[in-house]
C-alpha cells in the first residue's frame, strides 16, 4: 500500500521559519508535491520536486530525498496569510497507471 | 481562463438516496480526478479519468462511481448514500502527462459539500 507521514500540526510566529515533514512509503515513485488549503478553500498546488534537492519558488521551498523517502516544505518570513492546511502528495503507481495519493495533512497556524 | 467548476457546491440528503455530482475542467485539461476529503482523512482517491476511460480507482466501495463524457466533463455518483459518505468531494484537473506541467499539478474545484441525514 501507499502511505504519507506528515505532523498532524504545527505552529510559528510571524517572521518566523517553519518546516514541514514529509514521509512516505509508496511501491513507486514520481514526484512529491505540495498543496495549501485555507479553510473553506480548494487546495492550491505550491511546489513538485521529481529529483533530489532543493526547489525554491519566493518564501516557499520544497526538499526531497528519494534514497530516504523524505521531503519538506519550508516557509519563511511567515506571515499570518500562511495559516492554512499544508498536504504532501506522491505520484506513485496505483492499479493500471499512476494517482496522486496525499497526506493527512499539516495544519500550521502562525500568530502575530 | 475559467478554473474547475463543481456543481452543486451544498447539498443535503437522507440515507439510503442517491447522489451526483458534476466537475467541468479548466478548458484543455483532459484528466479529471475526484477526491473526498474528510475532518482529519486529509483527501482519499476516488477515481482519475483520462479521455472518458477511467485509469484508477480508489478503495471505495462499489457506490461509487463516476464518468468522463466526450467534453471532458465528468460526473461521480454515490448510490444507497449512507451517514459516513457526508463530505467535501473534490475534483481536479490536470494536462495528461508527466513532468511539473502534466499530472502532478492538480487544478481543483472549490468542491461540493454533501451532508447525509
Amino acid at each position: 500500500g501507499q502511505s504519507l507521514e506528515q505532523p498532524s500540526e504545527v505552529t510559528a510566529v510571524e517572521g518566523a521559519i517553519v518546516q514541514i515533514n514529509c514521509t512516505y512509503q509508496t511501491s513507486g515513485f514520481y514526484g512529491l508535491s505540495w498543496y495549501q488549503q485555507h479553510d473553506g478553500g480548494a487546495p492550491t498546488f505550491l511546489s513538485y520536486n521529481a529529483l533530489d534537492g532543493l526547489e525554491e519558488t519566493g518564501r516557499f521551498s520544497s526538499f526531497l530525498s528519494r534514497s530516504d523517502s523524505y521531503g519538506y516544505l519550508l516557509l519563511q518570513e511567515l506571515q499570518m496569510k500562511d495559516s492554512a492546511s499544508y498536504f504532501c502528495a506522491v505520484r506513485a503507481p496505483y492499479q493500471a497507471g499512476t494517482a496522486l495519493i496525499f497526506g493527512k495533512g499539516t495544519t500550521l497556524s502562525v500568530s502575530s | 481562463k475559467a478554473g474547475v467548476t463543481q456543481t452543486p457546491r451544498y447539498l443535503i440528503k437522507t440515507r439510503g438516496q442517491q447522489v451526483t455530482l458534476s466537475c467541468s475542467p479548466i478548458s484543455g485539461h483532459r484528466s479529471v480526478s475526484w477526491y473526498q476529503q474528510t475532518p482529519g482523512q486529509g483527501l482519499q482517491f476516488l477515481f482519475e479519468y483520462f479521455s472518458e476511460t477511467q485509469r484508477n480507482k480508489g478503495n471505495f466501495p462499489g457506490r461509487f462511481s463516476g464518468r468522463q463524457f466526450s467534453n471532458s466533463r465528468s460526473e461521480m455518483n454515490v448510490s444507497t448514500l449512507e451517514l459516513g459518505d457526508s463530505a467535501l468531494y473534490l475534483c481536479a484537473s490536470s494536462l495528461a502527462g508527466t513532468g511539473l506541467s502534466g499530472a502532478n499539478v492538480l487544478t481543483f474545484g472549490a468542491g461540493s459539500r454533501l451532508t447525509v441525514l
